[in-house]
Formats: structure tokens, sequence, C-alpha cells
């Protein structure tokens, strides 16, 4: 089955730790994207990747970091540096790297939890 | 800069009543996306419906239909004959040339038995 997959779907992250969130697609997408959900509130762009090697920074990048070095893959790390990092990450893809016309399908998200 | 309000924040019905959830948009391009998902308690997005800017038609699915008006503004998404399975957040967005995609604060439906 083709689709966007993300691990692990609860996270842990104690205070001041560095923790990486995985997203894998096996669609041949080549745009990858994640998004941030706080409760009762819609989503956020953090970063978005148009093509492998290279990333671009969405509307609320500090505090995370990403690389994509494969097309099926796009980890997101959320740093230390993430003073308020206790949300639902999204992560997303579309076909082709036109972010206008692309639909952007979605994995099932990784909800982060700070002890 | 683009926006995407959607006022309704939650709405409750009754199983098989119609429900009719709002979009209002800003932009000032002329070319544009516009979107909706659904967001079940499960938590993952799911796409429902792409519009761009040029088609004003309304669009039929099933027990789901869209109006896009232009001149208002809007893209409403109204679900007819609401059943429990429809109960979820659903999320308007709007995609321009050389912006992100911007979503709604989204509107939570529950549909009671």
């Amino acid at each position: 089955d083709g689709g966007i997959t993300q691990s692990p779907k609860y996270l842990f992250r104690k205070e001041g730790q560095n923790v990486t969130l995985s997203c894998e697609q096996n669609l041949n997408h080549d745009a990858m994207y994640w998004y941030r959900q706080d409760p009762g509130q819609g989503l956020r762009l953090i970063y978005y990747s148009q093509i492998v090697n290279d990333f671009q920074k969405g509307d609320i990048a500090e505090g995370y970091s990403v690389s994509r070095e494969k097309k099926e893959s796009f980890p997101l790390t959320v740093t230390s540096a993430q003073k308020n990092p206790t949300a639902f990450y999204l992560c997303a893809s579309s076909i082709h790297r036109d972010m206008l016309r692309e639909t952007q399908y979605f994995g099932p998200g990784t909800r982060l939890l700070v002890l | 800069a683009q926006k995407v309000t959607q006022a309704q924040t939650e709405i409750s019905v009754v199983e098989k009543e119609d429900v009719t959830l709002d979009c209002v948009y800003e932009t000032r391009d002329t070319t544009y996306y516009l979107f909706w998902y659904k967001q079940p308690p499960s938590g993952e997005l799911v796409f429902l419906i792409r519009r761009n800017s040029f088609d004003e038609q309304n669009e039929i699915s099933g027990r789901y239909s869209w109006n896009f008006q232009k001149s208002t503004s809007s893209f409403n998404f109204t679900i007819t004959a609401s059943q429990v399975v429809d109960s979820a957040v659903y999320f308007c967005a709007l995609s321009n040339y050389g912006q992100n995609f911007v979503f709604g604060p989204g509107t939570r439906l529950s549909v009671l038995p």
C-alpha cells in the first residue's frame, strides 16, 4: 500500500533534549512538508522540501531542523531551542514541486509531549 | 497576505440534519487553489476537494457538496443527511503562487445519534 508513515505515534521529550520525528513516503512524491498543530488551531508550516537535498523554512521554523537526503524520507528534529514543543506534528507530501496546485496528502501524525 | 477564516468553531447537529461549514478567504492573487480536509479523531488529515480560482462550478460528491463564490470569497461545504461518521474537524485551506499553504483554524463538527 502506498502512503505516508510517521513514527513514533507518541514521543516524550525531556527538557534540553533533541528528538527526531520520522516521516517516510512511498508515493514517489517530490515535495514533503512538516506542520505543527496546536489544540484548537489550524496547521502551521514548519519546513518544506521540494527536492532532495533542498529545503526551505516555513512560518515557524525556529527551534526545528530537517534533512532531505532521500526522496522518500524527511525527518524533523525538534531541538532544545524549541521552548514549547508540545504539539501534534503532521507530515505531508505532494506529487510535484509546484506547491500552488498540488494536493498535499498527510501522514497519521506524531504527538510530542514534554516531560 | 493570504488568510482563511472559519468562523464556526464548533457545530453540533443531530444525525440526518444538513449542515454547512463556512470558509472565507483573502488573497490578492487571481490564481489560487482552495481545499477542504477532514481530520477525524485519529488525527490524519483526509483530502476532500481541490478547486481552482477559475472554476466556480459547484461540486457534489455523494452527500458532500461545495459552493464556491468568488464574489464573496467563500468556499462553503455542505453535508447532507449527516451521519455520526462525519464527526471530525474540517479545515479549509488556500494556496497561491509564492505563498505557502494557509489553513483555517478548523470547524469541529459533532453529529449526534
